[in-house]
């Protein structure tokens, strides 16, 4: 089946300091999905990739998709302690044929920053 | 507006015991359906998803097994609890017919299994 993996698995930065987490897929996907869990919370939906090498922003995060839609990366620019969570990749949870919506998610990259 | 909700938000359970944890959607029809369970500091596992009433998948053999008795209605269940099954359990759902559309959480059960 699909695999997403998802490095580092852990990140701590200073605050003011850059992060990025990487999503490196098994197959090609038609498209990537980013989601943020707070500590004691539930992952919420951030944004949607779905073109090749497409690249969209949310105020300091960047989100990029790969040429050959099979990596996808989320960079955030000075880092307040407001972005501190798990950030998770996913992409569609099937190899061939309909995915019933399902997706497969990375390990996802915890984030702890220090104020 | 669509809400999801899940209880109850934590548990305590015996080894041995039954459990039986409830999803339900409102302001949506016909949503796929999904359990999901996160051990402490990992990544979501899915355990089950619904694409209409009474149909369910398994996408790993465990101790447990879930239904949906209404649309918007699901339940994850077992018999009999083991020390392993504890973790946060997840509802989540999405717009059915695409694998285009982002799936929308609940706020978690947290289980703990002793």
């Amino acid at each position: 089946g699909q695999q997403v993996m998802q490095i580092p698995q852990y990140q701590h930065v200073q605050e003011g300091e850059d992060f990025t987490t990487y999503c490196n897929s098994s197959t090609t996907l038609s498209n990537i999905q980013w989601y943020k869990q707070r500590p004691g919370g539930h992952p919420v939906f951030l944004i949607q990739l779905v073109k090749s090498g497409e690249v969209k922003k949310q105020k300091r995060l960047t989100f990029q998709f790969g040429e050959a839609k099979k990596n996808s990366s989320l960079h955030i620019t000075a880092t307040q302690t407001t972005d501190v969570g798990t950030y998770f990749c996913a992409g569609p949870g099937y190899a061939g044929g309909t995915s019933y919506g399902k997706l497969t998610f990375g390990q996802g990259t915890i984030l702890t920053v220090h104020p | 507006s669509q809400t999801i909700h899940q209880w109850p938000a934590t548990l305590v359970q015996p080894v041995g015991s039954p459990l039986s944890l409830e999803c339900t959607v409102e302001g949506t029809s016909n949503p796929n359906l999904y359990w999901y369970r996160q051990a402490a500091g990992r990544g979501l596992q899915l355990l089950f998803y619904s694409v209409g009433i009474g149909q369910i998948s398994s996408e790993v053999p465990q101790n447990l097994s879930a239904s949906r008795p209404q649309d918007r209605q699901f339940i994850l269940s077992s018999k009999k609890l083991l020390l392993s099954d504890s973790g946060f359990y997840l509802c989540a759902w999405s717009i059915s017919g695409s694998s285009y559309n982002e799936q929308f959480f609940g706020p978690g059960t947290r289980l703990t299994v002793l």
